[in-house]
């Protein structure tokens, strides 16, 4: 069964730090774009970030809300996905998930991207 | 707010047909892949169509997807109240966009 299981959430204090983690299983890890998502309570869908594959020297890409403070990166041989939180604010306080992302050039030479598999989830508060 | 602008909500009774627009710009959907996704309530989403109008394995025919120029479109027909849920549209525009995402009640 393909799988991914976030861990991590919690409570921190503004301008503190966390540390995500995101464990991959029922498919080939390393093969795939790695991406995280937020959601803010009673709020839509926010990318945060993705890590590219080793075939593309695991390249990283970030949302322009937390460049500079947050750092997605990979582990292929544990087949797992992190993301570590640095100066914390309360706006970041969300439901990360963590998901595995197809993607590539079409037949007639169009970039496809989307995000199949998705993980429940892990909460992560920031608040004093 | 989202360059991808969907409408807040829409709502049908059980059997009808509903459409999710999603609207963008050339330098979004214009020029990129479109895909969608569903989360019902309390969940994570879930992939419901990518590329566009293509259906991952396990999803129903009833969920159809297509694009038109600068805007996309999400098709749900014989609505079931299991149905009910946030959809979210999305591409890939030198980082990933969404939709703010359409709330589906089914009467």
């Amino acid at each position: 069964e393909v799988q991914l299981v976030e861990s991590g959430g919690g409570l921190v204090q503004p301008g503190g730090s966390l540390r995500l983690s995101c464990a991959a299983s029922g498919f080939t890890f390393s093969d795939h774009y790695m991406d995280w998502v937020r959601q803010a309570p009673g709020k839509g869908l926010e990318w945060v970030g993705r890590t590219r594959n080793k075939a593309n020297s695991y390249t990283t890409e970030y949302a322009a809300s937390v460049k500079g403070r947050f750092t997605i990166s990979r582990d292929d041989s544990k087949n797992s996905l992190y993301l570590q939180m640095n100066s914390l604010k309360t706006e970041d306080t969300a439901v990360y998930y963590c998901a595995s992302a197809r993607s590539g050039y079409d037949s007639v030479g169009y970039y496809y991207y989307y995000m199949d598999v998705w993980g429940k989830g892990t909460t992560v508060t920031v608040s004093s | 707010q989202s360059v991808l602008t969907q409408p807040p909500s829409v709502s049908a009774a059980p059997g009808q047909k509903v459409t999710i627009s999603c609207s963008g710009s050339s330098s979004n959907i214009g020029n990129n892949y479109v895909s969608w996704y569903q989360q019902l309530p309390g969940t994570a989403p879930k992939l419901l169509i990518y590329e566009n109008n293509k259906r991952p394995s396990g999803i129903p025919d009833r969920f159809s997807g297509s694009k038109s120029g600068t805007s996309a479109t999400l098709g749900i027909t014989g609505l079931q109240t299991g149905d009910e849920a946030d959809y979210y549209c999305g591409t890939w525009v030198w980082g990933w966009v969404f939709g703010g995402g359409t709330k589906l009640t089914v009467l």
